[in-house]
Protein backbone atom coordinates (compact mmCIF):
# COMPACT_ATOMS: atom_id res chain seq x y z
CA UNK A 1 0.00 0.00 0.00
CA UNK A 2 1.07 3.44 -0.76
CA UNK A 3 2.57 5.41 2.57
CA UNK A 4 4.35 8.51 2.95
CA UNK A 5 6.11 9.00 5.93
CA UNK A 6 7.73 12.08 7.27
CA UNK A 7 10.43 12.83 9.76
CA UNK A 8 10.03 13.93 13.56
CA UNK A 9 8.94 17.29 14.75
CA UNK A 10 11.61 20.16 14.99
CA UNK A 11 12.36 23.06 16.74
CA UNK A 12 14.24 26.09 15.79
CA UNK A 13 15.18 29.12 16.62
CA UNK A 14 14.52 31.99 13.84
CA UNK A 15 16.83 32.10 11.56
CA UNK A 16 17.74 28.43 11.50
CA UNK A 17 17.49 26.02 9.02
CA UNK A 18 14.84 22.74 8.73
CA UNK A 19 15.32 19.89 6.45
CA UNK A 20 11.97 17.95 6.74
CA UNK A 21 11.71 14.13 4.84
CA UNK A 22 9.48 12.12 3.17
CA UNK A 23 10.12 8.49 3.03
CA UNK A 24 7.37 7.06 -0.18
CA UNK A 25 6.59 3.12 -0.13
CA UNK A 26 4.17 0.74 -2.03
CA UNK A 27 4.67 2.72 -5.75
CA UNK A 28 7.44 3.00 -8.05
CA UNK A 29 8.93 7.09 -6.80
CA UNK A 30 9.37 8.66 -10.00
CA UNK A 31 6.35 8.53 -11.66
CA UNK A 32 4.31 10.79 -9.26
CA UNK A 33 5.40 14.50 -7.93
CA UNK A 34 5.88 15.07 -3.95
CA UNK A 35 4.17 18.42 -2.99
CA UNK A 36 4.42 20.37 0.01
CA UNK A 37 1.89 22.15 1.87
CA UNK A 38 1.61 24.08 5.31
CA UNK A 39 -1.00 24.49 7.93
CA UNK A 40 -0.21 27.18 10.45
CA UNK A 41 -2.07 26.39 14.01
CA UNK A 42 -5.65 26.74 13.55
CA UNK A 43 -5.15 28.28 10.08
CA UNK A 44 -5.54 26.89 6.22
CA UNK A 45 -3.77 24.66 3.34
CA UNK A 46 -0.80 26.61 2.34
CA UNK A 47 0.72 25.26 -1.02
CA UNK A 48 4.97 25.61 -0.62
CA UNK A 49 5.95 23.70 -4.39
CA UNK A 50 6.14 20.72 -6.24
CA UNK A 51 9.31 18.27 -7.07
CA UNK A 52 9.17 16.58 -10.09
CA UNK A 53 10.67 12.91 -8.76
CA UNK A 54 11.18 12.28 -12.37
CA UNK A 55 13.24 15.02 -13.43
CA UNK A 56 13.93 17.10 -10.34
CA UNK A 57 12.11 20.32 -11.95
CA UNK A 58 10.96 22.13 -8.98
CA UNK A 59 8.41 25.14 -8.76
CA UNK A 60 7.69 26.93 -5.96
CA UNK A 61 4.97 29.33 -4.52
CA UNK A 62 6.45 33.17 -4.16
CA UNK A 63 6.36 33.46 -0.51
CA UNK A 64 9.01 30.91 -0.36
CA UNK A 65 10.61 31.43 -3.05
CA UNK A 66 14.10 32.07 -2.79
CA UNK A 67 13.96 30.64 1.39
CA UNK A 68 12.97 26.83 0.47
CA UNK A 69 14.89 23.68 -1.60
CA UNK A 70 13.07 20.87 -2.53
CA UNK A 71 14.90 17.78 -3.44
CA UNK A 72 14.62 14.07 -4.10
CA UNK A 73 16.62 10.42 -3.28
CA UNK A 74 15.57 7.83 -6.15
CA UNK A 75 17.84 5.66 -4.78
CA UNK A 76 15.51 5.76 -1.17
CA UNK A 77 11.78 7.07 -2.90
CA UNK A 78 12.57 9.80 -0.20
CA UNK A 79 11.84 13.75 -0.50
CA UNK A 80 13.04 16.38 1.00
CA UNK A 81 11.85 20.31 1.75
CA UNK A 82 14.86 22.67 2.76
CA UNK A 83 13.18 26.10 4.58
CA UNK A 84 15.98 28.40 5.29
CA UNK A 85 15.96 31.75 7.39
CA UNK A 86 13.23 30.55 9.69
CA UNK A 87 10.71 33.13 10.94
CA UNK A 88 8.10 32.60 13.48
CA UNK A 89 5.43 32.93 10.84
CA UNK A 90 6.57 29.41 9.74
CA UNK A 91 5.81 27.51 12.46
CA UNK A 92 3.09 25.25 11.13
CA UNK A 93 2.50 21.33 10.25
CA UNK A 94 4.28 20.50 7.12
CA UNK A 95 2.62 17.95 4.57
CA UNK A 96 4.32 15.99 1.62
CA UNK A 97 1.85 15.16 -0.65
CA UNK A 98 1.42 12.53 -3.68
CA UNK A 99 0.20 14.07 -7.15
CA UNK A 100 -2.58 11.65 -7.90
CA UNK A 101 -1.23 10.90 -11.50
CA UNK A 102 1.63 12.14 -13.46
CA UNK A 103 0.62 16.13 -13.97
CA UNK A 104 -2.15 16.03 -12.55
CA UNK A 105 -1.92 18.26 -9.00
CA UNK A 106 -4.39 16.30 -6.97
CA UNK A 107 -3.13 14.84 -3.57
CA UNK A 108 -4.55 11.46 -3.01
CA UNK A 109 -1.85 10.17 -0.46
CA UNK A 110 -0.33 12.90 2.09
CA UNK A 111 2.46 12.26 4.80
CA UNK A 112 1.43 12.43 8.74
CA UNK A 113 2.72 15.99 9.45
CA UNK A 114 5.79 17.32 10.61
CA UNK A 115 5.57 19.71 13.21
CA UNK A 116 8.09 22.76 12.76
CA UNK A 117 8.51 25.33 15.89
CA UNK A 118 9.80 28.35 15.24
CA UNK A 119 10.82 29.79 19.03
CA UNK A 120 13.43 31.97 20.44
CA UNK B 1 -3.22 33.75 -8.81
CA UNK B 2 -6.82 31.80 -8.33
CA UNK B 3 -8.27 32.63 -5.11
CA UNK B 4 -11.09 29.97 -3.92
CA UNK B 5 -13.55 32.12 -1.50
CA UNK B 6 -15.51 29.01 1.19
CA UNK B 7 -18.79 29.09 2.19
CA UNK B 8 -20.08 29.47 4.58
CA UNK B 9 -17.15 29.57 7.31
CA UNK B 10 -18.89 27.14 9.63
CA UNK B 11 -21.86 25.33 8.85
CA UNK B 12 -23.95 24.06 11.99
CA UNK B 13 -26.34 20.97 11.34
CA UNK B 14 -27.42 17.82 12.88
CA UNK B 15 -26.29 14.20 12.01
CA UNK B 16 -28.91 13.19 9.00
CA UNK B 17 -29.54 16.63 7.32
CA UNK B 18 -28.21 18.04 4.25
CA UNK B 19 -24.75 19.50 3.87
CA UNK B 20 -24.59 22.12 1.15
CA UNK B 21 -20.59 23.31 0.97
CA UNK B 22 -19.49 26.17 -1.46
CA UNK B 23 -16.60 26.60 -3.90
CA UNK B 24 -15.87 29.95 -5.77
CA UNK B 25 -13.02 30.50 -8.08
CA UNK B 26 -12.19 34.45 -8.94
CA UNK B 27 -11.52 33.03 -12.27
CA UNK B 28 -12.55 29.66 -14.32
CA UNK B 29 -10.37 26.71 -13.42
CA UNK B 30 -12.96 24.55 -15.47
CA UNK B 31 -13.97 21.48 -13.62
CA UNK B 32 -10.11 21.36 -12.47
CA UNK B 33 -11.47 21.26 -8.48
CA UNK B 34 -10.91 18.90 -5.91
CA UNK B 35 -12.73 18.86 -2.23
CA UNK B 36 -10.81 17.73 0.75
CA UNK B 37 -11.70 16.25 4.36
CA UNK B 38 -9.79 17.57 7.54
CA UNK B 39 -10.51 16.04 11.09
CA UNK B 40 -8.34 17.23 13.90
CA UNK B 41 -5.07 15.89 14.16
CA UNK B 42 -5.28 14.21 10.96
CA UNK B 43 -3.96 15.01 7.07
CA UNK B 44 -6.33 16.30 4.65
CA UNK B 45 -8.59 13.77 3.17
CA UNK B 46 -9.36 13.50 -0.74
CA UNK B 47 -12.48 13.07 -1.35
CA UNK B 48 -13.44 14.34 -4.91
CA UNK B 49 -11.63 15.14 -7.74
CA UNK B 50 -11.94 16.96 -11.22
CA UNK B 51 -15.19 18.70 -9.63
CA UNK B 52 -17.50 15.42 -9.42
CA UNK B 53 -15.64 12.80 -9.50
CA UNK B 54 -15.46 10.77 -5.98
CA UNK B 55 -12.74 8.90 -4.84
CA UNK B 56 -12.62 4.97 -4.21
CA UNK B 57 -14.03 4.27 -0.69
CA UNK B 58 -15.88 7.28 -0.59
CA UNK B 59 -19.08 6.97 0.70
CA UNK B 60 -21.88 7.77 -1.69
CA UNK B 61 -23.47 11.09 0.26
CA UNK B 62 -20.41 12.79 -0.62
CA UNK B 63 -21.38 14.59 -4.13
CA UNK B 64 -19.70 17.31 -5.88
CA UNK B 65 -21.00 19.27 -9.04
CA UNK B 66 -20.17 22.77 -10.72
CA UNK B 67 -18.00 23.87 -13.42
CA UNK B 68 -16.50 27.26 -14.37
CA UNK B 69 -16.35 29.70 -11.13
CA UNK B 70 -19.26 28.03 -8.98
CA UNK B 71 -18.76 24.18 -7.30
CA UNK B 72 -21.02 22.54 -4.89
CA UNK B 73 -19.75 19.45 -2.12
CA UNK B 74 -23.00 17.86 -0.80
CA UNK B 75 -23.22 15.43 2.15
CA UNK B 76 -26.52 14.25 1.38
CA UNK B 77 -27.44 12.86 5.04
CA UNK B 78 -24.50 13.69 7.58
CA UNK B 79 -23.11 10.96 9.56
CA UNK B 80 -21.47 11.51 12.75
CA UNK B 81 -17.72 10.77 11.24
CA UNK B 82 -18.45 13.57 8.86
CA UNK B 83 -18.37 16.49 10.85
CA UNK B 84 -14.85 17.85 9.80
CA UNK B 85 -13.25 21.17 8.09
CA UNK B 86 -13.56 20.91 4.10
CA UNK B 87 -11.39 22.77 1.91
CA UNK B 88 -11.32 22.60 -1.99
CA UNK B 89 -8.33 23.14 -4.06
CA UNK B 90 -7.82 24.40 -7.60
CA UNK B 91 -5.00 23.07 -10.03
CA UNK B 92 -6.33 24.89 -13.45
CA UNK B 93 -3.48 27.55 -12.84
CA UNK B 94 -0.02 27.41 -10.89
CA UNK B 95 1.50 28.16 -9.30
CA UNK B 96 0.49 28.56 -7.60
CA UNK B 97 -1.51 25.88 -6.76
CA UNK B 98 -4.35 27.38 -4.53
CA UNK B 99 -6.74 26.40 -1.53
CA UNK B 100 -10.06 27.77 -0.09
CA UNK B 101 -10.01 29.05 3.31
CA UNK B 102 -12.35 26.35 4.80
CA UNK B 103 -15.84 25.34 6.32
CA UNK B 104 -16.12 23.76 9.38
CA UNK B 105 -19.02 21.50 10.01
CA UNK B 106 -19.96 21.37 13.01
CA UNK B 107 -22.88 19.36 15.58
CA UNK B 108 -26.09 21.70 16.32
Amino acid sequence: QVQLVQSGAEVKKPGASVKVSCKTSGYTFTTYGINWVRQAPGQGLEWMGRISTYNGNTNYAQKVQGRVTMTTDASTSTAYMDLRSLRSDDTAIYYCARDRSAGDLTFDYWGQGTLVTVSS
Amino acid sequence: EIVLTQSPATLSLSPGERATLSCRASQSVDTYLAWYQQKPGQAPRLLIYDASNRVTGVPARFGGSGSGTDFTLTISSLEPEDFAVYYCQQRRNWPPLTFGGGTKVEIK
